[in-house]
């Protein structure tokens, strides 16, 4: 079985630019996660999708961030315009189901932002 | 708040010895417990999660984990590490919806 698919796996940028990251999920898993991971820090959730509905984008900085789900399937996460603080890597998981069931991670797609 | 704390952002350790990560957690919620492992340069994986039954779980690599609620921990343990155990480990709660709250990771160095 293939596993959760990201690409690109590094992007370096200026700030004010804008980026985008893609992820493929497990095929079957209906919900999807993005997770931003600091250096030093534990991931934290910017987003979670149940299908193509949005389920908790409570931490996600709307006025740069946006990420949709279309069809259910794959996923978009976009910045626009970065900022320094943006730098980190960017971390997409999957579940068959929201409860009581293993988030599939990704390798991730490490930002960069000068 | 849910909030989880890993007591040891480092633990270097010689091979062959117990090593023992900690790991406290606040809900006022029941969650669910899970830890995973980050090698270098990979994504995390899945370590062991404690769901409901039995508090000591095991993982397949000789892991495992105690969940005390009175105390609210879920420290991880392996009696005797390998060099191929070196990676950043978390600790983390589900909440009801399905969101993980990370700890801020320990790192295990195994040395030979």
């Amino acid at each position: 079985e293939a596993g959760v698919a990201q690409s690109p796996r590094y992007k370096i940028i200026e700030k004010r630019q804008s980026v985008a990251f893609w992820c493929n999920p497990i095929s079957g898993h209906a919900t999807l996660y993005w997770y931003q991971q600091i250096l030093g820090q534990g991931p934290k959730l910017l987003i979670q999708f149940q299908n193509n509905g949005v389920v908790d984008d409570s931490q996600l900085p709307k006025d740069r961030f946006s990420a949709e789900r279309l069809k259910g399937v794959d996923s978009t996460l976009k910045i626009q315009p970065a900022k320094l603080e943006d730098s980190a890597v960017y971390l997409c998981a999957s579940s068959k189901n929201p409860v009581r069931e293993t988030q599939y991670f990704g390798p991730g797609t490490r930002l960069l932002v000068l | 708040a849910q909030s989880v704390t890993q007591l040891d952002s480092q633990v270097p350790v010689f091979e062959e010895a117990p090593v023992e990560l900690r790991c406290n957690y606040s809900s006022s919620v029941s969650v669910y417990l899970f830890w995973y492992v980050q090698y270098p340069n990979q994504g995390l994986q899945l370590l062991l999660k404690y769901l409901s039954g039995s508090t000591l779980v095991e993982s397949i690599n000789g892991f495992e984990a105690e969940f005390n609620k009175s105390q609210t921990s879920f420290h991880l343990r392996k009696p005797s590490v390998h060099i191929s155990d070196t990676a950043e480990y978390f600790c983390a709660v589900s909440l009801p919806g399905g969101k993980l709250i990370f700890g801020q990771g320990t790192e295990l160095s195994v040395k030979p």
